[in-house]
Order: C-alpha cells, then sequence, then structure tokens
C-alpha cells in the first residue's frame, strides 16, 4: 500500500490568484495522477505527472492553468493558476500499485478543498 | 477504455446486504473490474477487483458473469458506516495507468 499527503488539505482563495498543492508519497513511484472533482461529480483526471519528463494532460486540461512539477519519485505539486470561482473543487493526488496477480490498485490522497471567492 | 452503467443511488437498511450491478458491455479481452468507495471528504478508496467469476474479500464479493458484460458488487449485511459512492471502473491497468471514473452510485444506508 502507499500513504499519500496532501497540502493544503482547504483553502479558501481570491480569485486570480494561484495556489500549489503538495502531495507526497511514502514510496517511490513511476507515475502520479492528478485528479478534479467538482461538487457532487464524480473524478475527473487532469493529468498524469512522470519524473523527469513533462506532465501529460487530458482534453479540456492546459499546462498553463495547470502547471505540474514532479521534481522526484516520492513527490509532486500541482498549481492551480489564475482562479476563478469554476475552479472550486476538490484536488485529489494518486499513485498506483501494481499487484503480481494482476490489475492496478490505486490510492488517494485525502484531497485539497478549494474554494475561490 | 470501456464505459460503465450503474445506478445513480441506492437505498438500503442496516443489516441487509446490498448488490450494486455495473453494466459494461464493450469490455475488452484485457480489461479488469474494479470498485472504489468514496466516503465524503475523502479521497476514493480501492474495495475489489477481479476479471472473472467470482472474487471476494474481508469487504466485499464480486461477480462477474462468463460474458463479464456485467459485475455486481456484493456487500454483505451493510451498516451505516457504508453509506458512500461507489465506484465500478473497467480498464486494462494491469500495466498501470489512468482510471476513468463513472458517475458511480451512491448508497444510503438507513438505520
Amino acid at each position: 500500500s502507499a500513504v499519500i499527503s496532501q497540502k493544503p488539505s482547504r483553502d479558501i482563495c481570491q480569485r486570480g490568484t494561484s495556489l500549489t498543492i503538495q502531495c507526497q508519497v511514502d514510496s517511490q513511484v513511476t507515475m502520479m495522477f492528478w485528479y478534479r472533482q467538482q461538487p457532487g461529480q464524480s473524478l475527473t483526471l487532469i493529468a498524469t505527472a512522470n519524473q523527469g519528463s513533462e506532465a501529460t494532460y487530458e482534453s479540456g486540461f492546459v499546462i498553463d492553468k495547470f502547471p505540474i512539477s514532479r521534481p522526484n519519485l516520492t513527490f509532486s505539486t500541482l498549481t492551480v493558476s489564475n482562479m476563478s470561482p469554476e475552479d472550486s473543487s476538490i484536488y485529489l493526488c494518486s499513485v498506483e500499485n501494481l499487484p503480481a496477480g494482476g490489475g492496478t490498485e490505486a490510492f488517494f490522497g485525502q484531497g485539497t478543498r478549494l474554494t475561490v471567492v | 477504455l470501456a464505459k460503465t452503467t450503474q445506478p445513480i443511488s441506492m437505498d438500503s437498511y442496516e443489516g441487509q446486504e446490498v448488490n450494486i450491478t455495473c453494466s459494461h458491455n464493450n469490455i475488452a479481452t484485457n480489461d479488469y473490474i474494479t470498485w472504489y468507495q468514496q466516503f465524503p471528504s475523502q479521497g476514493p478508496r480501492f474495495i475489489i477487483q477481479g476479471y472473472k467469476t467470482k472474487v471476494t474479500n474481508e469487504v466485499a464479493s464480486l461477480f462477474i458473469p462468463a460474458d463479464r458484460k456485467s459485475s455486481t458488487l456484493s456487500l454483505p449485511r451493510v451498516s451505516l458506516s457504508d453509506t458512500a459512492v461507489y465506484y465500478c471502473l473497467v480498464g486494462v491497468y494491469n500495466q498501470g495507468g489512468k482510471l476513468i471514473f463513472g458517475q458511480g452510485t451512491e448508497l444510503s444506508v438507513k438505520p
């Protein structure tokens, strides 16, 4: 299993500002994932963060709005830039484990609840 | 990645067995079926995963028919603490990769 710590757990921010969310994992992992969960909705993948290369963004998400860093195999940051109220969501960091018997088990941080006013 | 369809919500009472069915008609040969549970203000938590037939662990059972076009998550004797959203995911995850979440099923357990 993996233990994931996210900081901050919640924040209230002014529109037009930026917030950087940190994700720390207790073991080395190849890929880290960032998700967004809007109020009352399911999770949507923002991007995959690989160490040593640029993040891979999903359709509808761009690097200028959600820059990601991945300086080593246990840490990543997601920045929400130039925020607007529509960015109010829970942002989640995730890693995966590949069991010997096949399949994938994902582990999630507790999330960062962002409110933009 | 195969699309999944689940009931949006379900109600149950404490002590009952709850079965949540997920349809995935376009499942591919290499796809696994995985269920996650999410409590309010928490990230999703892995419950169970299977490829075919039946899988059981300390939390739940997963029933997968021979054609694999659907699956059923079975929660025995639910309690109030099982109130959560349950997500069914289907995809080729045995090499790692992104997860695509559907709408999930919001289970409400009443006393």
